[in-house]
């Protein structure tokens, strides 16, 4: 089946210092991906919408600026996450529409923790 | 955003006992999917099950089954002859024609062995 790789795992930065998540669709070409934020024990809360080729459309509160999302190809979106702060841990999880299935495929999710 | 509700934050069942949980939704639309994942502690997130609102039949997958009921905005899922792997926070999810999903508050569900 499809598989999306989720990378990294887990990582752990520093306060005021950006971090790169990166999402891939293995086996399969991904023009829409999406990313979501999961603190423990809760929902996911979509924070935006990446669309190969162009700029990612966020949802209501989600900063841009400090979310940054590049899809540059068919097979990978990646999140940056800018001058990270305490409040910024949590659970990062993306995923990715698959045209022909209707469904959706999920990365395994990263655990950042800024210290 | 469409809002969809799961009352049940916790279930318990019994290993090789059936246990349903509940989904309500609440949309104007007349064509959408329904989903139900599944999380497991590894916070991978698996699909269970999926129902297309046109097909008025309901979506089984082996011992996984759903009820829905178009008219009263219900998708509720059954688990049969549950064992211990089925435990996990499974999530109702809702997905609009603009392709985004919207995920109810989830249901944690032990199994007893």
């Amino acid at each position: 089946g499809a598989v999306v790789s989720q990378h990294p795992s887990w990582v752990i930065c520093k306060s005021g210092t950006s971090v790169k998540i990166e999402c891939r669709s293995l086996d399969f070409q991904a023009t829409t991906m999406f990313w979501y934020r999961q603190f423990p024990k809760q929902s996911l809360m979509l924070m935006a919408t990446s669309n190969e080729g162009s700029k990612a459309t966020y949802e209501q509160g989600v900063e841009k600026d400090k979310f940054l999302i590049n899809h540059a190809s068919l097979t990978l979106s990646t999140l940056t996450v800018t001058s990270a702060h305490p409040e910024d841990s949590s659970f990062y999880i993306c995923s990715a529409r698959e045209e022909d299935f209707g469904g959706y495929t999920f990365g395994s999710g990263t655990r950042l923790t800024v210290v | 955003a469409q809002t969809v509700t799961q009352s049940q934050p916790e279930m318990s069942v019994q290993e090789a006992e059936t246990v349903t949980l509940s989904c309500t939704y609440d949309t104007s639309e007349s064509d959408y999917y329904l989903f139900w994942y599944k999380q497991p502690p590894s916070r991978q997130m698996i699909l269970v099950i999926r129902q297309e609102a046109y097909k008025q039949q309901n979506a089984t997958e082996n011992r996984f089954s759903v009820n829905f009921q178009k008219a009263a905005k219900s998708f509720s899922l059954k688990i049969s002859d549950s064992q211990l792997g089925d435990a996990a926070m499974y999530f109702c999810a809702y997905r609009a024609n603009d392709y985004k999903l919207s995920f109810g508050a989830g249901t944690t569900v032990t199994v007893r062995a």
